[in-house]
Parts: structure tokens; sequence; C-alpha cells
């Protein structure tokens, strides 16, 4: 089974600040999803990315697949206490029906 | 389109008990997935349904853990004699058909509670 690292584990900034979160592996994905998870909810599709080097903009967020498609991270701008969650990547496994999904980097924003 | 929906909620159970939980896919979403989560952590790959077919079990699906959807549309997830190290959100999720990136879309999840 593949493995997804994210990093860091934990985030606490100011609001207005920018940060930068990482989900890598060893292993190539066909391709990476990342989603957003509030306590006591389902984690929320934010973007897939596909191609290797492929950036995709939400907002002030944005998404990086690395060239060699084993890893990926998210850039929030500008954050805001709404950003406040547990942002995770995921992925399919290669050669199996199976889901992965990162270690989870919890941020937290202050107002 | 109303979404993934998962019943109950909210599950508190005593050690020994059995429980079952449903989950009710977006409508056409043929693929169907179980995860748990503990505090803090990513979800774990439970299981995997494509239509009424459970494809992919993970190791983490011990003999008391079992899931059926029989007829290709909802699915239950059944729990037998929990043990207090059941206790974790059990999240269910489905995916189209028609897409090779295997995109979520993510029920609110179960709370089981073992005392």
């Amino acid at each position: 089974t593949q493995l997804l690292e994210q990093s860091p584990q934990f985030l606490s900034i100011q609001e207005g600040e920018n940060l930068t979160v990482y989900c890598n592996s060893s292993s190539v994905f066909s391709s990476l999803q990342w989603y957003r998870q509030e306590p006591g909810e389902g984690p929320v599709l934010l973007v897939t990315v596909v191609t290797g080097g492929e950036v995709k903009k939400l907002k002030r967020l944005t998404f990086q697949f690395g060239d060699a498609r084993k890893d990926s991270s998210l850039h929030i701008t500008a954050a805001q206490p709404g950003d406040t969650g547990l942002y995770l990547c995921a992925g399919p496994d290669s050669g199996t029906y199976k889901y992965i999904f990162g270690t989870g980097t919890r941020l937290k924003v202050l107002a | 389109d109303t979404g993934v929906s998962q019943n109950p909620r909210h599950k508190i159970t005593k050690r020994g008990q059995n429980v079952t939980f449903r989950c009710d896919p977006i409508s056409e979403h043929n693929r169907l997935y179980w995860y748990r989560q503990t505090l803090g952590q990513g979800p774990e790959f439970l299981t995997y349904f494509q239509n009424e077919a459970q494809l992919e079990k993970s190791r983490l699906l011990s003999d008391r853990f079992s899931a059926e959807r029989p007829k290709g549309s909802f699915s239950t997830l059944e729990i037998q004699r929990t043990e207090q190290g059941d206790s974790a959100m059990y999240l269910c999720a489905s995916s189209p058909a028609l897409t090779s990136t295997y995109e979520q879309y993510f029920g609110p999840g179960t709370r089981l509670t073992v005392t």
C-alpha cells in the first residue's frame, strides 16, 4: 500500500499570513485530491490534480502536483479564520481499489 | 443531488453489543467506500464496493466487521461484539462511475462510542 506523509502536522498562524502544506510519497500517484475537514463532519473535496507539474488555483488556495507525481503542495495566501480545519491529501493506491489518505495537517488561523 | 447521507450520526453502545450503520450514496454513484477515522488522524480505508460487489477489504476489517451493498445502492456496515478500540468516526463516501480520478464525496459520518 502506498503511503502519503503530510507536513507540518499542526500549524497555528495569524490571520493574513501565508502558509504551505506538503504531501509526500515515495510512490507515483495517478492523481491526488485535497480535502478539508471540519470537526464532526466528513472531508470536503477541494481539488484534483492529475498531470505532473500541474498548478490549480481555488481563490486564495494554490495546489501543485510534483513533476514526478509523487508529491503535492497546498499554499494558502492571506489565511483567514474560515480556513481553519484539517487538510488532507489523498489518492488511489496503484494496483488496488484502496484509496489512501495522508496523515493530515491541522490548521488554525487566529483572528 | 442530496449528497451522501449516513445514519445514525451518533451511536453509543456497550462493549460486546452489535451495531449497524447505514450509508446512502449520491444516486448514480456506483463506487462506495467505508473508512474509519480516529481523532486527529486521516481516514483509514476499510472497504470498497463497485455496484453490489465488494472488491477490496482492508486488513483493518477484522472478522467482526462486515459490509454489504445488496442492490448496489445503500450500504450497511456491521460491527459485531464491539470493543472499546472500535470507538471512532465511521465515514462513507461515494464516487461517480466515469471518473478516472476517484474523487470522493463524503457523508457526515457516524460517531461510535463503545463504553
